[in-house]
């Protein structure tokens, strides 16, 4: 599976519009971007999806470049319960079925 | 509906005990999935089941792990012998197979293995 690299931790305010990035420069053209997260104590959780054009659902938005190379998660309003870990997955339809983790983005909100 | 559920949530046991970890997924899902989430690696792969059958079982770490599924539904996690390298949190997830296979899964909330 393609590597994808996120900052360690990022920290923002309650209320405020927070841009996760993700850069997977190895992408192939098969690659759907997953983003899911996991809150404290929990197992994680799927945010939203997408393979070319910008997504939107009720959890948040998903913004992916042109080239593919890079995604950005937008959780347009954070709460305190949305601090967690985000993790940013390539998953190909013509691979394995597994989820492949690396460390996400640690995301903090302030009160 | 009813998530994932995994028993015990908690488990102490002795070096050198084998253990066994329970999941119970979604109804109707037909894929599941075992991941274990340690302090030094983090979230990682340890098999997959398609109905009773496991087509990828390259995460398992050692010998001494071993998961079978029975009805297309409740699977079990085996540990023996287990070490305290083996302390973790071991999630299970479960998913509704679809062609593509970019289905969400869905995961339980974990077992929290402690190996004294």
């Amino acid at each position: 599976d393609a590597k994808t690299t996120q900052p360690n931790s990022m920290e923002s305010n309650e209320e405020e519009p927070v841009h996760l990035p993700c850069n997977h420069s190895t992408i192939s053209g098969t690659d759907y971007i997953h983003w899911y997260r996991q809150l404290p104590s929990q197992g994680p959780e799927y945010v939203i999806h997408g393979l070319t054009s910008n997504v939107n659902n009720r959890m948040a938005s998903l913004a992916i470049a042109e080239d593919r190379k890079s995604s950005t998660l937008i959780l347009h309003r954070a709460t305190l319960r949305d601090a967690a870990v985000y993790y940013c997955i390539l998953r190909s339809f013509q691979g394995a079925q597994k989820l492949v983790f690396g460390q996400g983005t640690r995301l903090t909100i302030n009160p | 509906g009813a998530g994932v559920s995994q028993s015990p949530s908690n488990k102490v046991t002795e070096k050198g005990k084998d253990v066994e970890l329970r999941c119970d997924p979604i109804s109707g899902h037909t894929a599941l999935y075992w991941y274990r989430q340690s302090l030094g690696q983090g979230l990682e792969f340890l098999i997959y089941f398609q109905g009773n059958s496991a087509p990828d079982k390259s995460g398992l770490p050692s010998d001494r792990f071993s998961a079978e599924r029975t009805g297309g539904s409740v699977s079990t996690l085996t540990i023996q012998r287990t070490q305290q390298e083996d302390s973790a949190v071991y999630l299970c997830a479960s998913s509704f197979q679809i062609a593509g296979g970019l289905e969400t899964q869905y995961f339980g909330p974990g077992t929290r293995l402690l190996v004294l």
